[in-house]
């Protein structure tokens, strides 16, 4: 099983919907992450938060919303998608070791859009 | 040039076989380096870290050229169960919460 927990695993939505998704650690990383993947593709970074501060957005569109309540919580807002936002949204954490970060996935939210 | 590039494959194998793949990264400053493995629609796994020259774990071995910046993965005696992706990162160094930017990764399918 997989330390980093997401919900919900799937997750199938209208355009005009306001949904979230969540994502839990508690093995206490500092630094909680959200990648989108599309299929055939590599996860694309789209934010990094840091000590619960929003630290890095990829350029990513307002209709995807961060939020960290906690160090062991993430979630993702989402409103006014797209289809072309079909993706699997895959939740990490990580820790520090040797000049770089070591992440952990959770096992990601498929997200379907209509 | 992107930051890390990746044969994407797919790699066609013979179980038991040896099959090797490399990743070649831009930025010199890195100084540590990761492959992960992806099952088919399952989340990124750890595989390996390499921090200097190279790391061995069972029949998985990863190798680091600083020279030619790049860092291999040689996979002996091949099982039908390490079919998957296997995506290379190359942080940029320095510290701090970097998000890791993939590589396209390396499609491996073993076949009996």
């Amino acid at each position: 099983d997989t330390e980093v927990t997401q919900t919900p695993k799937h997750l199938v939505m209208g355009m005009t919907n306001k949904k979230s998704l969540k994502c839990e650690q508690h093995m206490g990383h500092r630094a909680m992450y959200w990648y989108k993947q599309k299929a055939k593709k590599p996860p694309e970074l789209m934010f990094v938060y840091s000590y619960e501060k929003l630290s890095i957005n990829e350029s990513v569109p307002s209709r995807f919303s961060p939020e960290c309540p906690n160090s062991s919580l993430l979630n993702l807002h989402l409103h006014a998608l797209q289809p072309e936002d079909s993706a699997l949204y895959l939740c990490a954490s990580s820790y520090h070791r040797a000049g770089a970060n070591v992440l952990t996935f959770g096992a990601g939210s498929r997200l379907t859009v209509l | 040039r992107k930051e890390v590039e990746q044969d994407p494959g797919p790699f066609n194998v013979p179980e038991g076989a040896t099959v090797a793949f490399n990743c070649t990264y831009s930025n010199s400053a890195s100084q540590s380096f990761f492959w992960y493995r992806q099952d088919c629609r399952k989340e990124p796994k750890l595989l390996m870290s390499v921090y200097s020259s190279g790391n061995e774990d069972g029949r998985f071995t990863a190798q680091l050229n600083r020279a030619s910046q790049y860092i291999s993965l040689l996979i002996r005696d091949s099982k039908l169960s390490d079919s998957a992706t296997y995506l290379c990162v190359a942080p940029p160094g320095g510290g701090g919460a970097d998000g890791l930017t993939f590589g396209k990764g390396t499609h491996l399918i073993i076949q009996p």
